[in-house]
């Protein structure tokens, strides 16, 4: 039972280019989160998915997009990546109020 | 909106000692889960307490205990005989089903020192 996974766990970027993070969980929930944290400002909710096949945007979803094909994905994708995304990104489930959370990706911008 | 506030952006404490940190929240809502979560320098999120609003009984986990005043929407975290392993950003975070949609609001966290 490996819990709550995220792929790749660190990875540079130069400005304009386009990646996607990927959160795995085997926990079989429904709820799915996005956070970013970045210093002094604690976790702040990117998007987030009540189950498969639906998303909805959260406190700062501008510059993200999110899908949910399978209920154990919950992808990130930056389409044209900027410093201000530069980051350590946080995947999370739940089945009801406690979220369970991955080991985090560190995004550097450049 | 709901807010969730952390003064302190740090505490120390000596080992073997006693640290309360303080968290305050603001929201219209009557039904909520409040948490605290430790990061420690790994990065990874650990869930070290929770209190559903209803309940008027403090919530415990072994050193860690909650004082929840929700008249005032007070939320703290005291930390008993505080051992090394302790060190780590402690975040305060809140939780309804009305207003935040079930989200988790975070504050913006204390970090904890733990002397020798």
């Amino acid at each position: 039972n490996a819990g709550v996974t995220q792929t790749p766990k660190f990875r540079v970027l130069k400005t304009g280019q386009s990646m996607t993070l990927l959160c795995a969980q085997d926990m079989n929930h429904e709820y799915m989160y996005w956070y970013r944290q970045d210093p002094g400002m604690g976790l702040r909710l990117i998007h987030y998915s009540v189950g498969e096949g639906t998303t909805a945007k959260g406190e700062v979803p501008d510059g993200y997009n999110v899908s949910r094909l399978k209920k154990q994905n919950f992808l990130l994708g930056l389409e044209s990546a900027a410093p201000s995304q530069t980051s350590v990104y946080f995947c999370a489930s739940s089945y009801s109020t406690e979220q369970f959370f991955g080991p985090g990706t560190r995004l550097t911008v450049l | 909106a709901q807010t969730v506030t952390q003064s302190q952006p740090e505490m120390s404490v000596q080992e073997a000692e006693t640290v309360t940190l303080s968290c305050t929240y603001d929201t219209s809502e009557s039904d909520y889960y409040l948490f605290w979560y430790k990061q420690p320098p790994s990065r990874q999120m650990i869930l070290v307490i929770r209190q559903e609003a209803y309940k008027q009984q403090n919530a415990t986990e072994n050193r860690f205990s909650v004082n929840f005043q929700k008249a005032a929407k007070s939320f703290s975290l005291k930390i008993s005989d505080s051992q090394l392993g302790d060190a780590a950003m402690y975040f305060c975070a809140y939780i309804d089903y009305g207003g935040s949609q079930g989200n988790l609001i975070f504050g913006k966290g204390t970090k904890l020192s733990v002397k020798p």
